[in-house]
């Protein structure tokens, strides 16, 4: 079954600090992965993406993610995390599907930048 | 968010009744989607629409049901809520053309609170 995974409910980090958001997948052929961001009271925003060409994207806020074939992953990243980027982060891959194609998302984490 | 609308914003009803929640977008996407997400469950997807006379149901339609009024409009109806549809509802559209690059990037509203009580 085709599935994405985020294997931390919460990730903790100090402000300054480096973060990591991991994601994970299970698809077949070639995935189109995102990142999306969800602030309090507010919908989804979209954050990158990765459909083909570099493994490392950059996207919005300073955020860029590295997509890891071989380990099918899509980690999310930042040099240096700010209290105002304590979010809910989720993970979705675009895949095929009988019929076409669908989005699938992950169950997502919740990120808390400590000042 | 503003071009992705929907209302209402919060809703509280009883069991059994019928419940309409709408949403517009002024993007021109011809693909339009509703959600619902649930603490630990991420996004589900009810239903989805890629252009007006084309409907179909996602993972969680028993339910629900839905109306493409235009291109602009995609309403989802609970025809008798009950409890366990308390939610968090978001409509969201993607545009397919040039989706080499796009991808299918979805847009979401801002959300629709709902309570079944």
């Amino acid at each position: 079954a085709q599935s994405v995974a985020q294997p931390e409910d919460q990730v903790n980090v100090a402000e300054g600090n480096p973060l990591t958001v991991k994601c994970t997948y299970s698809v077949s052929g070639n995935p189109y992965l995102f990142w999306y961001v969800q602030y309090p009271n507010r919908g989804l925003q979209f954050l990158l993406k990765y459909i083909t060409g570099d493994n490392l994207v950059k996207g919005s806020y300073g955020f860029e993610a590295e997509f890891n074939k071989s380990q099918t992953s899509f980690h999310l990243k930042k040099p240096s995390a700010l209290v105002s980027d304590s979010a809910l982060y989720f993970c979705a891959v675009r895949a095929r599907n009988t019929g076409g194609f669908k989005t699938i998302f992950g169950a997502g984490t919740r990120l808390f930048v400590k000042a | 968010d503003a071009d992705v609308t929907q209302t209402p914003r919060n809703r509280i009803t009883k069991t059994g009744k019928r419940i309409m929640l709408e949403c517009s977008q002024t993007k021109g996407h011809d693909r339009m989607y509703w959600y619902r997400q649930d603490p630990g469950l991420g996004l589900r997807l009810i239903y989805y629409s890629f252009d007006v006379k084309d409907i179909n149901k996602g993972e969680i339609s028993d339910g629900y049901s839905v109306s493409r009024q235009a291109q602009a409009k995609f309403s989802l109806s609970l025809e008798s809520a009950i409890p366990n549809q308390t939610a968090l509802y978001f409509c969201a559209t993607s545009d397919p053309r040039g989706e080499g690059s796009s991808g299918d990037t979805q847009y979401f509203g801002p959300g629709t609170r709902l309570t079944v009580l």
